[in-house]
């Protein structure tokens, strides 16, 4: 079926170090994925990061980027120098552009130290 | 501005005893409704989604059930709860299908069954 593998957490970095938190995708039922990703910052309710529906294309937000690699059906997530506020839970998730489902990893929790 | 509401934000239960938890959208007319639910350690899984009023699609059985009532409010229950019904629950609004369409999350229900 589909789903989402992503980096399994916790991930401790040092504030202005550099992150990547990886994620790779399995669309077998899925002709034109399209992908996401979401964040939970702490006491707030899950939003939208950022979304690319085209391979090939680079989505961007608040300093973290990801590229849709269809070759190999992965959604790294990345940023240069990560702040304190970044701490938060990460979900890369896969939409389907012929059906109403959106399928989520599992998730990977960030902390940013000072 | 829309806004999306959750009760309770959480719930401890008995196996066996019913459960109903609650979502309204307010700000938004005909809205596209979904049901996520996590389990600790797990991925979010997409439960049930709705169209329109009236009309409830199920994604996973998990025994339990979902209804819209009303355009704006959507419900999910279960008669007799099990253990594996724990997690965290989260009720979600799309403005079109969510292929490519961003999720709006409400803060989510915590449920522990005992």
């Amino acid at each position: 079926g589909d789903s989402v593998t992503q980096t399994e957490g916790p991930v401790t970095v040092s504030e202005s170090e550099s992150l990547i938190i990886n994620c790779t995708y399995s669309a077998t039922s899925i002709a034109y994925p399209n992908l996401f990703w979401y964040v939970r910052y702490p006491g707030e309710g899950l939003q939208l990061l950022l979304k690319v529906i085209t391979a090939g294309q680079k989505g961007s937000s608040r300093g973290f980027e990801a590229t849709y690699n269809k070759e190999t059906t992965s959604f790294h997530l990345q940023k240069a120098s990560v702040q304190e506020s970044d701490s938060a839970v990460y979900y890369c998730a896969l939409g389907s552009s012929n059906t109403n489902k959106v399928v989520f990893g599992t998730g990977t929790r960030l902390q940013v130290l000072p | 501005a829309q806004t999306i509401h959750q009760w309770p934000v959480a719930e401890i239960k008995a196996v066996g005893s019913p459960l109903s938890l609650g979502c309204t959208i307010k700000g938004k007319s005909s809205p596209n409704l979904y049901w996520y639910w996590q389990a600790t350690g797990g991925t979010l899984q997409q439960l049930f989604y709705s169209i329109t009023v009236g009309q409830v699609e199920s994604v996973v059985q998990l025994n339990l059930s979902a209804s819209r009532p009303k355009d704006d409010q959507f419900i999910l229950s279960t008669e007799k709860l099990l253990l594996s019904h724990s997690g965290f629950y989260l009720c979600a609004w799309s403005q079109r299908a969510i292929s490519n369409e961003r999720l709006f999350f409400g803060h989510g229900t915590k449920l522990s069954v005992l």
